[in-house]
């Protein structure tokens, strides 16, 4: 049983440019959320999809978007990436309608901003 | 807005001794969940233990147990017979219905052989 896998799982890219990170849900998991963890923080919430829609959003700029595709899998989008955006991604994977059970996490992709 | 506040940046315990981490949140909800999660530094989030709000009995897994005061919105996690292996990241969070996780600063555990 497959869990939820990342990729890449390390980036470089330098300021202004764009990046794209990929992840795929546990399987049987419906419901993607994405995570910014900065060096030494907990992880802060980006937004969640579900049914390749944005269901929930946390604070942050719109240059952060996201898509899901009908397999459930999605993608983070980050364009004009500054210096702050450096940091740990992650992506939980969860089933809707369970909310008893816990989110699974991937093992993140770090991305590093020159 | 809910927060979760760890007091505690770094703890450390010798192997085998029991160690206790702290964690206060806030939130206006009466039914939610909260959780303890550990990130060693290959970085993936693992489950520890999990603990319904509406459960007035503490949860227990194996070596790792909570302090659930509902009234206080204190969840401690509580770690018998430290292991070498137990040695991360701890992170408290809470979440309500379906909704995003929040997640405290962290306490970075360390385990003396």
């Amino acid at each position: 049983d497959a869990g939820v896998t990342q990729s890449p799982t390390h980036l470089i890219k330098t300021r202004g440019q764009q990046v794209t990170l990929r992840c795929s849900p546990k399987s049987g998991h419906d419901t993607v959320s994405w995570y910014q963890q900065a060096l030494g923080q907990g992880p802060q919430f980006i937004f969640q999809y579900y049914e390749e829609e944005e269901r929930q959003r946390g604070n942050f700029p719109d240059r952060f978007s996201g898509h899901q595709f009908p397999n459930y899998s999605s993608e983070l989008n980050v364009n004009a990436l500054l210096l702050g955006d450096s940091a740990l991604y992650l992506c939980a994977s969860s089933l809707t309608g369970y909310s008893n059970q816990p989110q699974h996490f991937g093992d993140g992709t770090r991305l590093s901003i020159l | 807005a809910q927060t979760v506040t760890q007091s505690q940046p770094e703890m450390s315990v010798q192997e085998a001794e029991t160690v206790t981490l702290s964690c206060t949140y806030d939130t206006s909800e009466s039914d939610y969940y909260l959780f303890w999660y550990k990130q060693p530094p290959s970085r993936q989030m693992i489950l520890v233990i999990r603990q319904e709000a509406y459960k007035q009995q503490n949860a227990t897994e194996n070596r790792f147990s909570v302090n659930f005061q509902k009234a206080a919105k204190s969840f401690s996690l509580k770690i018998s017979d430290s292991q070498l292996g137990d040695a991360a990241m701890y992170f408290c969070a809470y979440r309500q219905g379906a909704q995003k996780l929040v997640f405290g600063q962290g306490t970075r555990l360390t385990i003396n052989p």
